[in-house]
């Protein structure tokens, strides 16, 4: 089975730029959450999405948001990109929003 | 209250020893308790989780000990090898559908364990 696929692997972008990150999460499972990981601050929680609706958010401003769609993929966006925005961005799935989260090798975002 | 606190930041063990990696938590609504294994350029994968009605549960080498009353939690692993080096990582989340952790993992800062040959 597949595992959870992030897309693309490396990204550099220039501040006050936008940016979408792709995940696909491991077939049948429906609950999709996203993470941020920098050296200083860990891995913190952005949002999940189950059936397309977002169940859950975490304590980031507005400029970060996302989306899920009907066949469970999910894309973030970022907007108004700022240097601190430089992070690795993990996605997780799991059958249920229960369920063990299971995390794709994430996307190496940086911001100059 | 939401905080989940882990130690130590980094571990050194031999070959063949046991590393054990602690964490606290505040939050008494938190009801599951996974930890997580990192190798460099990868994401975290899933190693062993634990739910509070159990002390203790293992699975190979690694071993989740749970005491409820402390709010602690610990992680050994038995016979390191080098292979196990890497960044691990414990979590927690509540099944509470009306708490502010529900769905989300509350994870602590990483233990970076290096086992020498």
């Amino acid at each position: 089975k597949a595992g959870v696929t992030q897309t693309p692997r490396y990204l550099i972008k220039t501040r006050g730029q936008q940016v979408t990150l792709s995940c696909s999460p491991i077939s049948g499972h429906r609950s999709v959450s996203w993470y941020q990981q920098t050296p200083g601050q860990g891995l913190q929680f952005l949002f999940e999405y189950f059936s397309e609706t977002q169940r859950n958010k975490g304590n980031f401003p507005g400029r970060f948001s996302g989306r899920q769609f009907s066949n469970s993929r999910s894309e973030m966006n970022v907007s108004t990109l700022e240097l601190g925005d430089s992070a690795l961005y993990l996605c997780a799935s799991s059958l249920r929003i229960q369920s063990p989260l299971h995390f794709g090798n994430g996307t190496r975002l940086t911001v100059t | 209250q939401q905080q989940v606190k882990q130690s130590p930041q980094s571990l050194i063990v031999q070959k063949g020893g046991i590393s054990i990696i602690n964490c606290a938590y505040e939050n008494t609504a938190f009801d599951y308790f996974p930890w997580y294994q990192q190798f460099p350029g990868k994401g975290p994968a899933l190693l062993i989780a634990i739910r509070p009605d159990v002390s203790e549960k293992k699975e190979g080498r690694f071993t989740i000990s749970f005491n409820k009353s402390a709010k602690q939690f610990s992680l050994h692993i038995m016979d390191s090898q080098p292979g196990d080096s890497a960044t691990y990582f414990c979590a927690a989340r509540t099944s509470n559908a009306g708490g502010t952790s529900y769905g989300k993992l509350t994870f602590g800062q990483g233990t970076i364990l290096t086992v020498h040959p």
